[in-house]
């Protein structure tokens, strides 16, 4: 099962929004309300931002948002602040045997 | 508050075993599914594999099938890797997370680092 597709980076200036992208197919995205989204910073655990494709968990800023259109999900990040700076993973479950799959991840910079 | 500490990495040659182990706390750990997920030196996430609460159904990755097994102990709060015939690819660093599906995996620990290598 191949990885799901992420763009390698994405910016935007303080204040600004930022838009990232992830595709999957039928079997993963497309298929199932199953797509989180996890923040990590260099050298620390993953943190999960999104679950079940827009929720929140407590304590996560409501500047975080996510979506989904098919195949595709997305995480937008309104009012980017210095610390969003960080490399952002999708995941989703997937039906054939990976069960679930992670993208490779966009390091989102702001500048 | 939910934690997880993840043990037992370390140095291993091509082809030997070892077995990690990961312990919870702030929560009731028999009600949870629990994941290990690694991450390769400057490389992404990469889901190994996964265990129902009571630890009957288990789920592993296609590439590790075989060669890791994924276990529980509810009565000790313990969940455990155990990985055979380790590969130079196997070297990561090995996380210990909490959930399932539309969930996600809410909790994480700060991970064991597995090196396998001549």
């Amino acid at each position: 099962q191949s990885a799901l597709t992420q763009p390698p980076s994405a910016s935007g200036s303080p204040g600004q929004s930022v838009t990232i992208s992830c595709a999957g197919t039928s079997s993963d995205i497309g298929g199932y309300n199953h797509v989180s989204w996890y923040q990590q910073y260099p050298g620390k655990a993953p943190k999960l931002m999104i679950y079940e494709v827009t929720k929140r968990p407590s304590g996560v800023p409501d500047r975080f948002s996510g979506s989904k259109s098919g195949n595709t999900a997305s995480l937008t990040v309104s009012g980017l602040q210095a610390e969003d700076e960080a490399d952002y993973y999708c995941s989703s479950f997937a039906d054939n045997n990976a069960f679930y799959i992670f993208g490779a991840g966009t390091k989102v910079s702001v500048l | 508050e939910v934690q997880l500490v993840e043990s037992g990495g370390g140095l291993v040659k091509p082809g030997e075993s070892l077995r990690l182990s990961c312990s919870p706390s702030g929560f009731t750990f028999s009600n949870f599914a629990m994941n290990w997920v690694r991450q390769a030196p400057g490389k992404g996430l990469e889901w190994v594999s996964s265990i129902s609460p009571t630890g009957g159904v288990i789920f592993d990755a296609d590439s590790m099938k075989g060669r890791f097994t994924i276990s529980r102990d509810n009565a000790k709060n313990s969940l455990y890797l155990q990985m055979n015939s380790l590969r130079a690819e196997d070297t990561a660093l090995y996380y210990c997370a909490r959930g399932f599906r539309e969930q996600g995996f809410d909790s994480w620990g700060q991970g064991t680092l597995v090196t396998v290598s001549s």
